[in-house]
């Protein structure tokens, strides 16, 4: 398996872009997460899918973040307006419903580092 | 109080020596814990998962948890300047156990 496929793995914009981060899960999984890592705040969860259905997004920090699953192959997280505090490397990852320790196990993508000028 | 806390290093030991890693929380209803290790520029990858008090083995490395103290700890026997990482203890929140809230590292380095 590919693993968590996540595009583009650098993005750079101008502040006011509308940037889209796009995530592929592995498939046959049936939960995703997207999350954003910055050194002052660490990993935070941004919202987690299940059967591409949005199940908590109290992690989305403005209106001005959105999130979709179209379908259980694709994913994309969207920032419009983009600010210079939106740079960060963005994760996705996806995991497997089933016994304990397979559900918690997440598997994460390369990121995608978002620069936001 | 962060929920999730760990001291963020670096750590430095020398290859061949135990690296111990800690990490407390502040959810007593918290019942299962991770240990993820991300080298840096790299997406983080799960090493150790532990859900009962006491000890759990994997090669050289070890996860202790506490539930009384709320503490859980990693250690890496005979440290490799490959386990050189930032080690992150995450831990589901209670109300919701696919949220995973994650500590915000310890830095290990292993001296040659």
């Amino acid at each position: 398996d590919a693993g968590v496929i996540q595009s583009p793995r650098h993005e750079v914009t101008e502040m006011g872009q509308e940037v889209t981060l796009r995530c592929k899960p592995i498939s046959g999984h049936d939960y995703l997460f997207w999350y954003r890592q910055t050194m002052m705040r660490g990993l935070e969860l941004l919202i987690y899918f299940n059967n591409n259905v949005p199940i908590d997004d109290s992690g989305m920090p403005e209106d001005r973040f959105s999130a979709k699953m179209p379908n259980a192959s694709f994913s994309t997280l969207k920032i419009q307006p983009s600010e210079p505090r939106d740079s960060a490397v963005y994760f996705c990852a996806s995991s497997l419903f089933g016994q304990r320790e397979v559900l918690d196990t997440q598997y994460f993508g390369p990121g995608t580092r978002l620069t936001v000028l | 109080q962060k929920e999730v806390e760990q001291n963020s290093g670096p750590l430095s030991v020398p290859e061949g020596a135990i690296a111990s890693l800690n990490c407390t929380y502040s959810d007593r209803g918290s019942q299962s814990f991770f240990w993820y290790r991300q080298y840096s520029g790299k997406s983080p990858e799960l090493i150790m998962f532990i859900y009962s008090n006491g000890d759990k083995e994997d090669g050289r490395f070890t996860a202790q948890l506490n539930k009384a103290s709320q503490y859980v700890s990693l250690l890496i026997r005979d440290s490799q300047p490959s386990d050189s990482a930032t080690y992150l203890c995450a831990v589901p929140n209670v109300d919701s156990s696919y949220k995973l809230i994650f500590g915000s590292g310890t830095r290990l380095l292993v001296r040659p």
